[in-house]
């Protein structure tokens, strides 16, 4: 089975751009979380999606949107990018509806996005 | 923001020593997942224990939890250079609407010499 797998793994982008960050999951997983990782703010919670609908939603600006497809992929957008964007995007998926039950979440192996 | 933290943030041994880790964190939770990431890759699963139990083992590892002072610790026995790594405590806290929302400490950088 594969893995939850990102694209593209490396991309450099200038300020003021903007960036799609694309997300399949585990197959048979409805739930796709996005993270983002920082050396200053570590790992936070961006956003998650179950069933096209968006779940939950961290702290971050509106500037980072997501959507999820009837075929449970996800894209994650970031506009009029900024220095700090500059980050680890990691995607994530889980099978389980709700994490009342303990459901084990996988990771994808990330996207590097540098804002020049 | 961050649930938690992680003690100690890092931790440098010999190859074949035992490796202990301790995690922090503020809420009720329902789960606590530890995870290990190598540098620049992404994060990969290692452990799961839900709140109603105290102690778990895969392999190597062995997790235990202590809801009552809100932390856990995960211990990795008869440690290998190729254990060298991140390792992070998720949290998935009570909530109405948690579906799979994690809150991460802060981690600890691990060293394994050989």
């Amino acid at each position: 089975k594969a893995g939850v797998t990102q694209t593209p793994r490396y991309l450099i982008k200038t300020r003021g751009q903007q960036v799609t960050l694309s997300c399949s999951p585990i197959s048979g997983h409805r739930s796709v979380s996005w993270y983002q990782q920082t050396p200053g703010q570590g790992l936070q919670f961006l956003f998650e999606y179950f069933s096209e609908t968006q779940r939950n939603k961290g702290n971050f600006p509106g500037r980072f949107s997501g959507r999820q497809f009837s075929n449970s992929r996800s894209e994650m957008n970031v506009s009029t990018l900024e220095l700090g964007d500059s980050a680890l995007y990691l995607c994530a998926s889980s099978s389980i509806q709700t994490g009342n039950s303990g459901n084990t979440i996988y990771f994808g192996e990330g996207s590097w996005l540098t804002v020049v | 923001s961050q649930q938690g933290e992680e003690d100690p943030q890092a931790l440098s041994i010999q190859e074949g020593e035992n490796a202990t880790m301790n995690c922090s964190y503020k809420t009720s939770i329902n789960n606590l997942q530890w995870y290990r990431q190598n540098s620049g890759r992404g994060l990969v699963h290692l452990i799961l224990i839900r709140s109603n139990e105290r102690e778990k083992h895969s392999g190597r590892l062995r997790v235990t939890l202590d809801t009552s002072k809100k932390s856990s610790s995960l211990l990795i026995t008869a440690s290998r250079a190729a254990d060298t790594a991140s390792y992070f405590c998720a949290t998935d806290r009570i909530n109405n609407n948690a579906g799979n929302m994690l809150t991460f400490g802060g981690g600890t950088r691990l060293m394994v010499k050989p």
